[in-house]
């Protein structure tokens, strides 16, 4: 069965500092993946989406940047973190080979910028 | 493109009585819906999805929902609540053709009183 691993699962990081939040996914190859972030008092919303390795589609501009060195790792990153960057972060994959398809989601970072 | 509107942030039941979590879809295309349940600081769980086969989908945890086109509606049920149905849940429409991205509703949390 395929398994979805985030972390760090807390992270408090001053303004200014780098960010990395990493994901993997087992028992499947060649999905789809996704980042989403989840602010206080409101929806997900999707930030990035990567169809295959080094393939990256970012939804909104803003402070963070994604990565897909390896078929199942998915990296979110931060040169400099802004307040506005704290929040829930979940990843996320499905299947790629039809419509419809679930997506699965880890079990989400939450990240506190001070 | 697709959206979600889903009525009222919050909803109070008492246990054992009906579950009724409503959720609105605007969609170009044809839609796969979804409804996801979310536990405090835990990730996504699937509860049920609508990908054009029966109108009346059953999920886990005793929940359904009815798609109906007419009414671009896609209203999430349960005919006893209980105290573990207390949780945030999403609904969600994603498009059948292109790249698949789930949009998701601002959400709704589920408060259960004895």
């Amino acid at each position: 069965s395929q398994t979805i691993h985030q972390w760090p699962a807390t992270l408090v990081q001053p303004v200014g500092s780098p960010l990395s939040l990493e994901c993997t996914v087992e028992g499947t190859s060649n999905p789809n993946l996704y980042w989403y972030r989840q602010a206080a008092g409101r929806g997900l919303q999707l930030l990035f989406y990567s169809v295959g390795i080094g393939q990256i589609s970012s939804e909104v501009p803003q402070n963070l940047s994604a990565s897909r060195p390896q078929d199942r790792q998915f990296i979110l990153s931060s040169k400099k973190l802004l307040l506005s960057d704290s929040g829930f972060y979940l990843c996320a994959w499905s299947l790629n080979n039809r419509y419809g398809n679930t997506i699965y989601f880890g079990e989400g970072s939450w990240l506190t910028v001070v | 493109a697709q959206s979600v509107t889903q009525l009222g942030s919050h909803v109070s039941v008492s246990e054992g009585a009906l579950v009724l979590l409503r959720c609105n879809y605007s969609s170009s295309v044809p839609p796969y819906l979804f409804w996801y349940v979310q536990y405090p600081n835990q990730g996504l769980q699937l509860l049920l999805k609508y990908t054009s086969a029966a109108t009346l989908v059953k999920g886990i945890n005793g929940f359904e929902a009815e798609f109906k086109k007419s009414e671009t509606s896609f209203h999430l049920t349960k005919p006893s609540a209980h105290m573990s149905d207390a949780a945030e849940y999403f609904c969600a429409v994603t498009m059948n053709t292109g790249f698949q991205k789930l949009v998701f509703g601002t959400g709704t949390r589920l408060l259960v009183s004895p």
